[in-house]
């Protein structure tokens, strides 16, 4: 079993739809979260830390379920530069290490 | 614009060349990472700096030697490399301090064995 685990898609919705990744990891001793995007070519950039409280930004919202190790990304409104492949990321520790998930592609269409 | 500059943006050398990537950031963090990333597959972790002292090093060929001249610079020294080590390589920092923290990415080096 992969350490974190995404659906790789792709996910291929039109403008203004609302879209939702998974992503589910193996060691419940991990602490940190984050969702990375990661456009062709292009190196991965944070697009938000995931709490276990929920946190929303704009037209993302992130959520932690530490008891199903489950971490989720709900995108609304989707605008065609939200086209990439979507990283989850998860610390299993304080070693400064990242397990990337193999990332989600999601395709926005006009 | 990212505020992890790397050098050079692309690379091709021959598998007998010895050349070196450099990777610079002044946020003043003090954890700087070595990532390879090939085509469709998601960013390897190579190799761990904190506070300008090797921590992790993911069982990497000696081929890849990592050096930190300081706590702003990271450089990856390239000899004898083979055809399956092109990729691109990601730099990285993060604060460094006792939680984990988000890492910023250069844009990287896309590099190209002949």
């Amino acid at each position: 079993r992969k350490e974190v685990e995404q659906d790789p898609g792709p996910f291929n919705v039109p403008e203004g739809a609302t879209v939702a990744f998974n992503c589910t990891y193996s060691n419940s001793a991990s602490q940190s979260f984050f969702w990375y995007r990661q456009d062709c070519r292009k190196e991965p950039k944070l697009l938000m830390s995931v709490y276990s409280s929920g946190n929303e930004d704009g037209r993302f919202t992130a959520q932690l379920n530490r008891a199903s190790q489950y971490i989720s990304l709900l995108i609304r409104d989707s605008k065609l530069s939200d086209s990439a492949t979507y990283l989850c990321v998860v610390s299993p520790g304080n070693t400064g290490k990242l397990i990337f998930g193999q990332g989600t592609t999601l395709q926005v269409k006009p | 614009d990212t505020e992890v500059t790397q050098t050079p943006k692309h690379l091709v050398m021959g598998m007998t060349n010895k050349k070196s990537l450099k990777c610079e950031q002044h946020m003043g963090h003090r954890a700087m990472y070595w990532y390879k990333q090939k085509a469709k597959k998601p960013p390897e972790l190579m190799f761990v700096y904190s506070y300008e002292k090797l921590s992790i090093n993911e069982s990497v060929p000696s081929r890849f030697s990592p050096e930190c001249p300081n706590s702003s610079l990271l450089n990856l020294h390239l000899h004898a490399l083979q055809p399956e080590d092109s990729a691109l390589y990601l730099c990285a920092s993060s604060q460094g301090g006792g939680e984990v923290e988000a890492q910023h990415f250069g844009d990287g080096t896309r590099l190209s064995i002949l």
